[in-house]
Parts: C-alpha cells; sequence; structure tokens
C-alpha cells in the first residue's frame, strides 16, 4: 500500500551509459515531482507534472529527460550519465497544481544512483 | 538570492529533553514556510507550514514558529523520542510569476541517544 514508489533503489552504472528511474503514486493525486538531493543534502526541484502536462521544467541538462504515460507515473530517463548525476533523486506527489509552495508533497523512498 | 540556512548543522541529545532547530530564510516574495523530517533513506514528510501571517503551528511534539519580520523560523521539538532521530529540512516557499518555487535548507541532523 505504498503511496509513492520509486525503482530501483539504489543504481550503480558507468558513465557515459543511459539509465530510467520509475515512479508510481497510488495517491490519485494530479501532480508529480522530480526532486534531486546532492552530497549536501539540498533538495532540488527539476520537473513536475500536472495531469501528464509538464509545467516545471528547472534548469536541468537535456540529457534528463521525464516521461508521464499517465497522471499517476513519471519516469525520468537519463542519457550520458556523468560523474556530477551522482546523487538522491526523489519523485513526489500532490493532489494538485496549486502552487509548488503550497500543496503538499508525498515523497518516494529515493534512488541513489552512483556515476562511476 | 533565494536561500535557506539552518543551525546547528547537527545535534546529539539525550532521549527525554527539548531542543531547538533553527532555520533563517532569505527570500522573496515570501509565501510560506515549511518543516520537513527525513527519516535516514527515505523521503522528507511534512511536518508544519505556516503562512506570514502565522506565528506558531503545533503537530503533535513539535511546535514551528515563524518571525516573518526577522527572517526566522524554529522547531521545538519536545520530550524527544528515539524515532526523532532524523534530518529536519527548513523550506521556504517563494511566489513565481510564472510558477511557485521552493527553496530548501540542508537541514539539522538530530540523534536522539538512550
Amino acid at each position: 500500500d505504498t503511496a509513492v514508489s520509486q525503482t530501483p533503489k539504489y543504481l550503480v552504472t558507468q558513465m557515459g551509459n543511459d539509465k530510467s528511474i520509475k515512479c508510481e503514486q497510488n495517491l490519485g493525486h494530479d501532480t508529480m515531482y522530480w526532486y534531486k538531493q546532492d552530497s549536501k543534502k539540498f533538495l532540488k526541484i527539476m520537473f513536475s507534472y500536472n495531469n501528464k502536462e509538464l509545467i516545471i521544467n528547472e534548469t536541468v541538462p537535456n540529457r534528463f529527460s521525464p516521461k508521464s504515460p499517465d497522471k499517476a507515473h513519471l519516469n525520468l530517463h537519463i542519457n550520458s550519465l556523468e560523474l556530477g548525476d551522482s546523487a538522491v533523486y526523489f519523485c513526489a506527489s500532490s493532489h494538485s497544481a496549486g502552487g509548488l509552495n503550497k500543496e503538499t508533497q508525498y515523497f518516494g523512498p529515493g534512488t541513489r544512483l552512483l556515476v562511476l | 538570492k533565494n536561500q535557506v540556512e539552518q543551525s546547528p548543522q547537527s545535534l546529539i541529545i539525550l532521549e527525554g529533553k527539548n531542543c531547538t532547530l533553527q532555520c533563517n530564510y532569505t527570500v522573496s516574495p515570501f509565501s510560506n514556510l515549511r518543516w520537513y523530517k527525513q527519516d535516514t533513506g527515505r523521503g522528507p514528510v511534512s511536518l508544519t507550514i505556516m503562512t506570514f501571517s502565522e506565528n506558531t503551528k503545533s503537530n503533535g511534539r513539535y511546535t514551528a514558529t515563524l518571525d516573518a519580520d526577522t527572517k526566522q523560523s524554529s522547531l521545538h521539538i519536545t520530550a524527544s523520542q528515539l524515532s526523532d532521530s532524523a534530518s529536519y529540512i527548513c523550506v521556504a516557499g517563494v511566489n513565481g510569476s510564472s510558477y511557485d518555487k521552493v527553496i530548501f535548507g540542508p537541514g539539522t541532523s538530530l540523534s536522539v541517544i538512550p
């Protein structure tokens, strides 16, 4: 009965590879997000989708491409992985897109990506 | 530059004791202030949220305060329990022109020991 789930939990890969992280929420929420938590523990928004439509796209390299097949899923594909991509990636969801700073977001457990 | 700072960086307290975590924010235009608890290996969980007109908000043993004039917030934990061991993250909400933003602080790592 996990609310927001992510797979895989751990991902270790070589530089230059392409990888995907999957996220699913069973809360019936309309809006989903991807965050990156760096080594200094700062969380930063990357993308947000509302009902499969991209509504937030922060300054992120275009090697990162989110895909939302339906409003319950938001996957993150990363091309040509670099060392600096190593981080913990969190998926989150909220009831609606009433404002990133107003809606309570529910976070997944995170995917720990290590690029060697 | 929008920024959130937290202190202390880490804290160790004995079970049953109280503690207070601090947050200073420099964001504009300010919308609200939220505290999250992040257990090790888990995603953050929202504890409290306050708009600029609210001074205090409680959630069980957690009480957050907000001083919008000095741009400071604190999170007070009463009668700490071992399960309170976690990182506590202060987040400032910013009203944006195209979309709103949230600025996360680096967190305070709290360890509660028996």
